[in-house]
């Protein structure tokens, strides 16, 4: 069935160091995807999305990469910091072709523990 | 531009109430959302409205049910209240349904 799985449960990475996680995908179909970071407590806030026409965009210290190919996403963290200790979640909206409409699947999510 | 906003907060129900939680999304957007978040499940997408319409529902039972108003505000209720019922209530608001969601902090519901 159609799913957007993340690979590692948790990730640790020391302050400063990079930090990359990864989500795969399994609907070719779908054509825009979204990483988003839940800190505790609060609501998932929207970080950097990427369509299905891209391959790599850029944002404030952080990039997503897209593989079609073998329909892996990823996400790049530079420089990481404190604050980016968080749940990050991927997801992917899937166009339904009986009503023209979108929906959105998420995957399990990942926890970014940051080292200081 | 305010963002999404939930109230109440926090709740605390028994077995057997129903429960009614709001959501105002973000002026000018249309579409609302409302997903279950747990740990053992992670993030399960209840149903989306439009124009006051429901477009898409996800696999829950009927005891969970939405509506949107005119004014794009929206509401749903769980009646019959069961101890699995117990999750953070996530509604996200987005101008289209090809656009990106935009979440509010959530509805903490405890049932005991």
């Amino acid at each position: 069935g159609e799913s957007v799985g993340l690979h590692l449960p948790t990730l640790s990475v020391q302050e400063g160091d990079n930090s990359i996680i990864n989500c795969a995908y399994s609907n070719s179909a779908s054509d825009y995807f979204i990483w988003y970071k839940q800190e505790s407590g609060k609501g998932p806030q929207f970080i950097i999305d990427i369509r299905s026409n891209m391959d790599k965009r850029q944002g404030q210290r952080v990039t997503v990469l897209l593989n079609k190919t073998v329909k892996h996403l990823s996400l790049q963290i530079a420089a990481t910091q404190p604050g980016d200790s968080a749940v990050y979640f991927c997801a992917e909206n899937i166009l339904l072709v009986n009503t023209g409409g979108f929906k959105t699947i998420f995957g399990a999510g990942t926890r970014l523990f940051v080292k200081a | 531009k305010a963002g999404v906003t939930q109230t109440p907060r926090y709740l605390i129900k028994t077995r057997g109430q129903q429960v009614t939680l709001s959501c105002s999304p973000i002026s000018g957007h249309r579409s609302v959302s409302w997903y279950q978040q747990t740990p053992g499940q992670g993030l399960q997408f209840l149903f989306e409205y439009f124009s006051e319409t429901q477009r898409n529902k996800g696999n829950f039972p009927g005891r969970f049910s939405g509506r949107q108003f005119s004014n794009s505000r929206s509401e749903m209720n769980v009646s019959t209240l069961e101890l699995g019922d117990s999750a953070l209530y996530l509604c996200a608001s987005r101008i289209r349904a090809i656009d990106t969601q935009y979440f509010g902090p959530g509805t903490r519901l405890t049932v005991l």
